[in-house]
């Protein structure tokens, strides 16, 4: 059964920091998809990673994907706090339209 | 803009109650998902469809939920009757071959 885990589970940061989220899982998967969640709102998809080393970037957040350690990190560049949100990591099942999704991390940005 | 909606977008009802939650899918999207999201379980997959199929309904309380597609505009959750442990808010996602799943807003239950 595929597990997917996620850490830290919060976060709290100081504006103008760095810091990583990861996101391991269980068994052979090539896809990995992180989402945002704002309070009280819906997922909304950030980055597709779809083969082993890929790397996405968006603003300050930047993806990758390690296949061989089941591995993926989100890592937040000089944060600020727009980026204060649940970010979670979903991976693609086998042979499955199914993502199993991690617990979330959830971020705090403060001044 | 396509995107994925949900009706209703609140919905406040009594123990025993019949609920029903509908999600219309982005336009040529063939998978459809139905998930709800506590504080407590997090994120969980209730069911989903391909091409209108179920394809798999073990996330789901199959006493008193139900899941179906009537046509590839409409997916609806009903529940029957309701308890209050179903309190949750209810997403849907629909995707593509791509696999990539866009969620509507959220049906935000309450069962008193």
């Amino acid at each position: 059964e595929l597990k997917v885990e996620q850490n830290p589970l919060f976060l709290s940061m100081q504006e103008g920091k760095n810091y990583t989220i990861y996101c391991n899982y269980s068994t052979t998967s090539d896809r990995l998809y992180w989402y945002r969640q704002d309070p009280g709102k819906s997922l909304e998809s950030l980055f597709v990673l779809l083969s082993n080393g890929a790397v996405k970037q968006e603003g300050r957040l930047m993806a990758s994907l390690d296949t061989k350690a089941r591995l993926s990190t989100l890592h937040i560049t000089a944060a600020v706090h727009d980026l204060s949100a649940t970010y979670f990591c979903a991976v693609e099942g086998y042979n499955t339209d199914k993502l199993i999704f991690g617990t979330g991390t959830r971020l705090q940005v403060f001044p | 803009d396509a995107r994925v909606t949900q009706t209703p977008r609140h919905k406040v009802t009594e123990m025993g109650q019949e609920v029903t939650m509908r999600c219309q899918p982005i336009l040529g999207h063939n998978t459809v998902f139905w998930y709800r999201q506590t504080m407590m379980q997090g994120l969980e997959l209730l069911a989903y469809f391909r091409n209108r199929a179920p394809l798999d309904d073990s996330g789901m309380p199959k006493d008193r939920f139900s899941a179906e597609m009537p046509d590839a505009t409409l997916a609806t959750l009903k529940i029957q009757p309701s308890e209050p442990r179903d309190s949750a808010v209810y997403f849907c996602a629909s995707g593509s071959s791509l696999k990539e799943q866009f969620f509507g807003p959220g049906t935000r239950l309450t069962v008193l």
